[in-house]
């Protein structure tokens, strides 16, 4: 147990329609990233924040947005949903400094039909 | 740029050792890491080496770094059917910054 929770684990929606993935990392870890991973693409960085303000962005689609609360929990919305948009997506947490480790949790399998 | 290169599947006989290897094109990263992924799970990290090094050992694994050819590898002695998973290369510029993974290298470890 990476201390990383994410939920839902599973979501099956239809094209078109919008979804908020949800991530809370490991107690004390500041910094998030979110990445999409593909069969097609592999695991692609999407965006990470620290401490509540977006600190890098990746290859995130403007369909997509993400935020950190002050909870520092995160959340990723996925709209106007398409079918390539089906994948697994991961969150991650880390802290400040030491070696850049990141925790993964178990993943949000996204289905699109 | 951002680029990490990994060939995508590797086979061994059990007891064997396995060799995974990787390139990466921004020769300004400072920590190179190697994840694993078992099926059905994140990611876990099994090593890394910083920039400034050229060899790093860890019990069966040994990460061999060429900095001038931009090549780092992993070497798994004595290898095993639980080491069969997904095995991703990764690099970042600082440890507070954004990770960049390899496309992952799916080791089949044969009894």
């Amino acid at each position: 147990d990476s201390g990383v929770t994410q939920t839902p684990k599973h979501l099956i929606t239809a094209t078109g329609q919008r979804v908020t993935l949800r991530c809370s990392p490991r107690s004390g870890d500041l910094s998030v990233y979110w990445y999409q991973q593909s069969l097609d693409q592999g695991l692609q960085f999407l965006i990470q924040y620290y401490n509540g303000e977006e600190r890098a962005k990746g290859n995130i689609l403007e369909r997509f947005s993400a935020q950190q609360f002050p909870d520092l929990h995160s959340e990723l919305n996925l709209s106007s949903l398409e079918l390539g948009d089906s994948a697994l997506y991961f969150c991650a947490s880390s802290v400040q400094g030491g070696t850049g480790e990141l925790f993964f949790g178990e993943g949000s399998r996204l289905t699109v039909l | 740029g951002e680029d990490v290169e990994q060939s995508l599947f590797l086979s061994v006989r059990e007891g064997d050792s396995s060799v995974i290897n990787c390139t990466y094109t921004d020769s300004s990263s400072t920590y190179l890491y190697w994840y694993k992924q078992e099926p059905g799970a994140g990611l876990q990290l099994l090593t890394y080496i910083f920039s400034n090094m050229d060899m790093k050992q860890d019990q069966r694994l040994t990460v061999l770094l060429n900095k001038k050819d931009k090549h780092l590898s992993l070497r798994i002695a004595d290898t095993q059917t639980g080491d069969s998973a997904i095995y991703f290369c990764a690099e970042s510029w600082a440890s507070y910054d954004k990770v960049i993974f390899g496309p992952g290298t799916s080791l089949s470890v044969i009894p």
